[in-house]
């Protein structure tokens, strides 16, 4: 039973490169999403993929790309990181009927010196 | 613009004090009213899902509420194990998700 899974669970990054974030669910979920946690703040909705080969901004985009390559996996990419986006990251994802809960990883903590 | 706030920041009870924690929304069209925990290094776990005002959800020393701007997360009765960051979330009309900031519960044996 492996649901969501992030890799790498954690990293850290100078100012200005580049890294991916993966993250795979085999739960058959059709919309997947990607979050940032920071203190205080709660979770911000970075991007969101209804279905395979569909992706939508969310409240925080900025800096960030992503790639939803099957309807398995989702992948975010910092192609210039900052020090602004040191964080946590999690993945998510939810049933096909999209009325269900989010269904969570269990984070990557990226750290940009 | 869709908007979720939560009170109090931080709750600290003694065990087997009851209280309650809030969740106030704006959304354009509610689809989902979700209640997560979120344990330290953790992702956050499913607790309830609430889908129209008047509904109301139990499990264990937890029931949560629905109006048509708020939600509650009763906590009756709590034990040491109930300390977590409690998370609140709405569904919009386009299937996103949006989180409060979280209160964060300690109970003290």
């Amino acid at each position: 039973n492996a649901g969501v899974t992030q890799t790498p669970k954690f990293q850290v990054l100078k100012t200005g490169q580049s890294m991916t974030l993966q993250c795979a669910q085999d739960m058959n979920h059709n919309s997947m999403y990607w979050y940032r946690q920071d203190p205080g703040m709660g979770l911000r909705l970075i991007y969101y993929s209804a279905s395979e080969g569909t992706t939508d901004k969310g409240e925080v985009p900025n800096g960030y790309n992503v790639s939803r390559l099957n309807k398995r996996e989702f992948s975010l990419r910092l192609e210039s990181a900052a020090p602004s986006q040191t964080s946590v990251y999690f993945c998510a994802s939810t049933r096909p009927r999209d009325t269900g809960e989010l269904f969570f990883g269990e984070g990557s903590r990226l750290t940009v010196l | 613009e869709d908007q979720v706030t939560q009170s109090p920041e931080a709750l600290r009870l003694q065990e087997g004090e009851s209280s309650s924690l809030n969740c106030s929304y704006t959304v354009s069209g509610l689809r989902g009213l979700f209640w997560y925990r979120q344990d330290p290094g953790k992702g956050p776990e499913f607790l309830f899902t609430l889908y129209s005002a008047g509904e109301e959800k139990e499990k264990e020393r937890l029931k949560a509420t629905l109006t048509k701007k708020e939600s509650f997360l009763h906590i009756t009765a709590p034990k040491p194990e109930d300390s977590a960051t409690y998370l609140c979330a709405v569904q919009d009309n386009f299937n996103k998700f949006y989180f409060g900031s979280g209160t964060k519960l300690n109970v003290k044996p």
